[in-house]
């Protein structure tokens, strides 16, 4: 697994099922930040957890993170056409001063 | 087809950190690997030739204790952005060729971005 690394790449799924994306991380970090981006848009910022936190909600989103396993996931409950996107997480160093990102999984919800 | 892995994809630091860049063959054995810099709406640019055991070869204009590379394995060879700043911000590409090939293969390239 490499800093960053989105599972899978690519993901289709219908309206209202369930999306889950997963990251993985090599070194030791303080935080986790989830990203969106549209075709073309700047990066939206969804949801932090810290190193200190196993799981955090935020509307429909479902984040976990198990730092034992240097791993994370993103669930999107009931998902809508509109949430079609690339997803991105990325992590923070210790020392604060570095982000990483990983390739991203670009998901479609087909209506 | 070979696969050629480069991690990260991104990283945003501050300015004085060091960066590393990977660059791994997953497939295969790679005795040569490059890496390239590309600033927006140009070109590649060859900044070194990076060989497995020896000292990476440089390109003119690049400075080599700015952009250490290590080579060391056949499937890994590393670049460090030494005291990153604002100016090195850059997408960052390696290739690697086969022992004994021609054709190179490409990461998907790292975007650097120094605040």
């Amino acid at each position: 697994s490499q800093q960053g690394e989105e599972d899978p790449q690519a993901l289709s799924i219908q309206e209202g099922e369930n999306a889950t994306m997963n990251c993985s991380y090599k070194t030791s970090i303080n935080n986790l930040q989830w990203y969106r981006q549209n075709s073309g848009r700047g990066l939206v910022h969804l949801i932090l957890i810290r190193s200190n936190e196993r799981e955090k909600h935020s509307g429909r989103l479902r984040v976990t993170l198990d730092t034992s396993k240097k791993s994370s996931s993103l669930l999107i409950t009931a998902s809508r056409a509109a949430d079609t996107a690339s997803y991105f997480c990325a992590t923070v160093n210790n020392a604060g001063n570095m982000l990483t990102f990983g390739g991203g999984t670009r998901l479609m919800v087909k209506p | 087809g070979a696969v050629v892995s480069q991690h990260p994809s991104w990283v945003i630091c501050k300015s004085g950190t060091s960066v590393k860049i990977e660059c791994r063959s997953l497939d295969f054995q790679a005795t040569t690997m490059f890496w390239y810099r590309q600033f927006p709406k140009q070109s590649l640019m060859l900044m070194a030739t990076s060989n497995e055991g020896s000292k990476a070869t440089y390109e003119q204009g690049v400075e080599k204790d700015k952009f250490l590379i290590n080579h060391a394995s056949l499937t890994l060879s590393t670049l460090t952005v030494t005291s990153a700043h604002p100016e090195d911000s850059s997408f960052y590409i390696c290739s690697a060729s086969r022992s004994g090939g021609t054709e190179a293969f490409f990461g998907q390239g790292t975007r650097l971005t120094v605040v």
